[in-house]
């Protein structure tokens, strides 16, 4: 595989649930981002890790949970989602932070 | 605080040029992205400017201007393809926040 990875491709979850999502990079990318997309809103920058240490956390409430193991891997981990928080999640890596990044196709998230 | 300022929809026809641009008010500015972004799928990367001036690669080419806070987007040669939406970025305060604006629908019309 090459490129950026996400999966699930859609997740419908409960408010009482958790789930997790997750991110791989077949890049040797050394940053992984995670952002998330609203209808009709900007892409909001929710966190940055670098070298798997969490260097960004852009204000996001705790029912967000990051997790970085190496590199190459990021994970979103979730409970208690409000239905607001139905958007898709947009996983992203880049090499330095200088280049463009490449992102993943997303998961679609709806809270029920 | 940051803002960015893109149209929200533009129209143009197949075979013909358009521009489109992209105000900023930032502080730090550290250089500024375009991604295209097709309904349903994630945004690729188009260019990237940090100097002055006119960056060309293929039928896209992207300008910007520091001191005016401003760059634009310009398609050559319109295909039915480039319909989508066009995300301009700017990265400050440091190489790790980056900053989307909106994104502008672009629809082309045969």
């Amino acid at each position: 595989e090459t490129g950026v990875t996400q999966t699930p491709r859609h997740l419908v979850m409960g408010m009482t649930n958790k789930k997790s999502l997750k991110c791989e990079q077949h890049l040797g990318h050394n940053a992984m981002y995670w952002y998330k997309q609203s209808a009709k809103k900007p892409l909001e920058l929710m966190f940055v890790y670098n070298f798997k240490e969490q260097t960004e956390n852009n204000s996001v409430p705790s029912r967000f949970s990051p997790e970085c193991p190496n590199s190459s891997h990021l994970f979103l981990h979730l409970h208690t989602l409000q239905p607001e928080d139905s958007a898709l999640y947009l996983c992203a890596s880049s090499q330095d932070h200088q280049d463009g990044y490449t992102f993943g196709s997303g998961t679609r998230l709806t809270v029920v | 605080g940051q803002n960015i300022d893109q149209p929200t929809e533009m129209t143009a026809t197949e075979g013909a040029i358009v521009q489109i641009n992209c105000t900023y008010q930032t502080s730090g500015f550290n250089g500024l992205f375009w991604y295209q972004q097709h309904a349903g799928e994630a945004p690729t990367f188009l260019s990237y400017n940090v100097l002055d001036g006119l960056e060309e690669k293929g039928r896209f080419s992207s300008f910007l201007s520091r001191s005016k806070g401003y760059s634009y987007l310009l398609l050559k040669e319109l295909q039915m393809k480039d319909s989508a939406s066009y995300l301009c970025a700017v990265r400050s305060g440091g190489y790790q926040k980056v900053t989307f604006g909106t994104g502008t629908k672009l629809q082309v019309i045969p």
